[in-house]
């Protein structure tokens, strides 16, 4: 069966520092990998997705990036993290463009 | 453009009694749409999709769901609701790699 893992589960970090989440998926080969975002009190943003190892496509402009160094990890990257970067960071995993499975999330707080 | 609302931001509901969470969507074709289920601080479960025939799903924990095209409707019912039903529920359509999230329904139950 596959499964899917997200580390740190909770991550707290000053304004400027810098940022690595990481998602592994188990189980499942070629999976279209996603990174979400979860502001307090709103829905799900997608932040990036990748079809491939290095194919990246960004759906928001921001303080983040992304990179798939193999095939079945997903990197979420940060230079200078801001406040406004915090937030519950969600991995999820599909097959070709059917239904996703998420991971456990990361919790960031910036401060 | 393609989206899903969900119009009840909090719905309290007593131990037992049945349960119904509404979905509007807006897509030009037939999309596919899911419910899922997020615990606070977890990442969110499938519990069930849609994609083509038979209009009434099932899903797990005893969850079904309805698509109604001339409602343009996706809602989840439960017929007895237990306390570990308390939850966030999501309301989501698939456009092409995208999924598309209503803002959620917070589902309180009394005892």
């Amino acid at each position: 069966s596959q499964t899917i893992h997200q580390w740190p589960a909770t991550l707290v970090q000053p304004v400027g520092s810098p940022l690595s989440l990481e998602c592994t998926v188990e189980g499942t080969s070629n999976p279209n990998l996603y990174w979400y975002r979860q502001a307090a009190g709103r829905g799900l943003q997608l932040l990036f997705y990748s079809v491939g190892i290095g194919q990246i496509s960004s759906e928001v402009p921001q303080n983040l990036s992304a990179s798939r160094p193999q095939d079945r990890q997903f990197i979420l990257s940060s230079k200078k993290l801001l406040l406004s970067d915090s937030g519950f960071y969600l991995c999820a995993w599909s097959v070709r463009n059917y239904e996703q499975y998420f991971g456990p999330g990361t919790r960031l707080t910036v401060t | 453009a393609q989206s899903v609302t969900q119009p009840d931001i909090h719905i309290t509901v007593s131990e037992g009694a049945s349960l119904e969470l509404r979905c509007n969507y807006s897509y030009g074709a037939t999309p596919y749409l899911f419910w899922y289920v997020q615990s606070p601080g977890q990442g969110l479960q499938l519990l069930l999709k849609y994609f083509s025939g038979d209009t009434l799903v099932q899903g797990i924990k005893g969850f079904e769901a309805e698509f109604k095209r001339s409602q343009s409707s996706f809602n989840l019912r439960k017929p007895s609701v237990h306390w570990s039903d308390a939850a966030e529920y999501f309301c989501a359509g698939l456009n092409d790699y995208k999924l598309s999230f209503g803002a959620g329904t917070t589902v309180t139950v009394r005892a």
